[in-house]
């Protein structure tokens, strides 16, 4: 079944320590997108990709990077996370116009 | 001002039972998509109903209907028969503009519903 892939399902992280979560598609979908959701709160819109273009939220902290190296994959980084950065992470997929399709999130976990 | 407000932060109903869940909108685009997503404990974001500004007639899938009043600004979304499984947070979102690159959403801050026996 064509759908969106988020590894890991669980990240734990040390406070300062880099790290990086990953979402793959195959919709092949030309847009993608990085959500922030924190514990009972709506996602929040971090940045997305339209083919190659990144869009970052105006309010995304500098912390907060994306890269995507091709269709099919998107990647988050967090360079120094702090215990504030903890929450779930979504990836979503969309072609223009369209309804965006979720994966079923990472759960991040900052120590 | 909040673009989407959901005012029910918690909702019971009895299994098989009708539900009907609030959403209203601010927005001074004409065109405008509504969307409705399931959220279960797991965390996957699922995507149940979408409504268009210029859509004549409400949107339907199956046990969902979307209950839209324009001049209200409301899109409200209607659960039919009730089973344990609807137990999960619904999220009204909207996008601004029906198409262009990156279709930005802006959710609501969700209704958690629980379907009782």
């Amino acid at each position: 079944d064509a759908m969106v892939i988020q590894n890991p399902r669980y990240q734990v992280t040390q406070f300062g320590k880099p790290v990086t979560l990953s979402c793959s598609q195959t919709l092949n979908h030309n847009v993608m997108y990085w959500y922030q959701q924190k514990s009972s709160q709506a996602p929040k819109l971090l940045f997305h990709y339209y083919d190659k273009d990144f869009n970052n939220e105006a309010d995304t902290p500098d912390n907060f990077q994306s890269r995507r190296p091709n269709t099919s994959f998107c990647f988050l980084d967090i360079r120094s996370p702090g215990l504030g950065d903890a929450a779930m992470y979504l990836c979503a997929t969309s072609r223009e116009g369209g309804e965006q399709f979720f994966g079923p999130g990472t759960r991040l976990t900052v120590l | 001002a909040q673009k989407i407000t959901q005012t029910q932060p918690g909702m019971f109903v009895q299994e098989k039972e009708a539900v009907t869940l609030d959403c209203t909108y601010d927005t001074s685009d004409p065109s405008y998509g509504l969307f409705w997503y399931k959220q279960p404990s797991s965390g996957e974001m699922i995507f149940l109903i979408y409504q268009g500004s210029y859509d004549q007639q409400n949107a339907t899938e199956g046990r969902y209907s979307l209950n839209f009043q324009k001049a209200r600004k409301s899109a409200n979304l209607v659960i039919s028969a009730s089973q344990l499984g609807d137990s999960a947070m619904y999220f009204c979102a909207m996008r601004e503009g029906l198409t262009g690159g990156g279709n930005k959403l802006t959710f609501g801050t969700g209704t958690q519903l629980k379907v009782e026996l």
